[in-house]
């Protein structure tokens, strides 16, 4: 079946650092990947979209990246703040608009 | 706009009564989620619709759960007779036929089923 995987371990980082998840995707090809942030008690917010053919895509600290080979998304977030503290959440799609899920990453960033 | 809006955002009820869910998307989307989220199994797609009709349903655990959605502004979930595995929160999404797949969600519905 179709899957988005995301590392389900908690990632704690420093305030200031660079955070980076990663988001595998297996048994399908999406046509784009895209990310939102989920924040406790409230639904999913868009952040970020890449498509297949684009290598990389940036908006302000946030970075993400596509590599069609690996099959993975890297997301970064550069100069960490705690403020930045959620889970985050990669999505695969096609045309059929319907958005595949991975479990989420949670991040926290200490001052 | 509000952004997609959601009702209740809390309901407990007991095993074996109906639920129904509600949802109303972004006025001018024409695309309507339903997902379905809990810690074991992440988010996960119930059933989603294009300009009111349904596409696919393939994520509808079972029977007991239905969808509708009568009109361009409103959408129900309904689920009939509940169980203790229905407890979850539901997700209502909407968004744009614009290529770009992004969705808006509402605030969810924490269903909990005693």
């Amino acid at each position: 079946s179709q899957k988005i995987e995301q590392n389900s371990e908690a990632l704690n980082i420093q305030e200031g650092k660079t955070a980076t998840l990663t988001c595998n995707y297996t048994n399908y090809s999406p046509a784009y990947l895209q990310w939102y942030r989920q924040d406790p008690g409230r639904g999913p917010v868009f952040l970020l979209l890449i498509r297949e053919n684009e290598k990389e895509k940036r908006k302000e600290r946030l970075k993400v990246t596509f590599d069609t080979t690996l099959k993975q998304s890297l997301f970064h977030i550069t100069a960490s703040q705690p403020a930045d503290s959620a889970t985050y959440l990669c999505a695969g799609g096609n045309s059929g608009y319907a958005l595949n899920f991975g479990k989420g990453t949670s991040l926290l960033v200490t001052p | 706009d509000a952004g997609v809006i959601q009702s209740p955002r809390h309901e407990v009820t007991e095993m074996g009564q109906e639920v129904t869910l509600r949802c109303k998307p972004i006025s001018g989307h024409d695309y309507l989620f339903w997902y379905r989220q809990t810690m074991m199994r992440g988010l996960e797609l119930l059933i989603y619709f294009n300009n009111n009709v349904p596409i696919d349903d393939s994520g509808m655990p079972e029977d007991r759960f239905s969808a509708k959605m009568p009109n361009a502004s409103f959408s129900t979930l309904k689920i009939q007779p509940s169980e203790p595995r229905d407890s979850a929160v539901y997700f209502c999404a909407s968004s744009f036929g614009d290529g770009t797949g992004r969705a808006f969600f509402g605030q969810g519905t924490r269903l909990t089923v005693v």
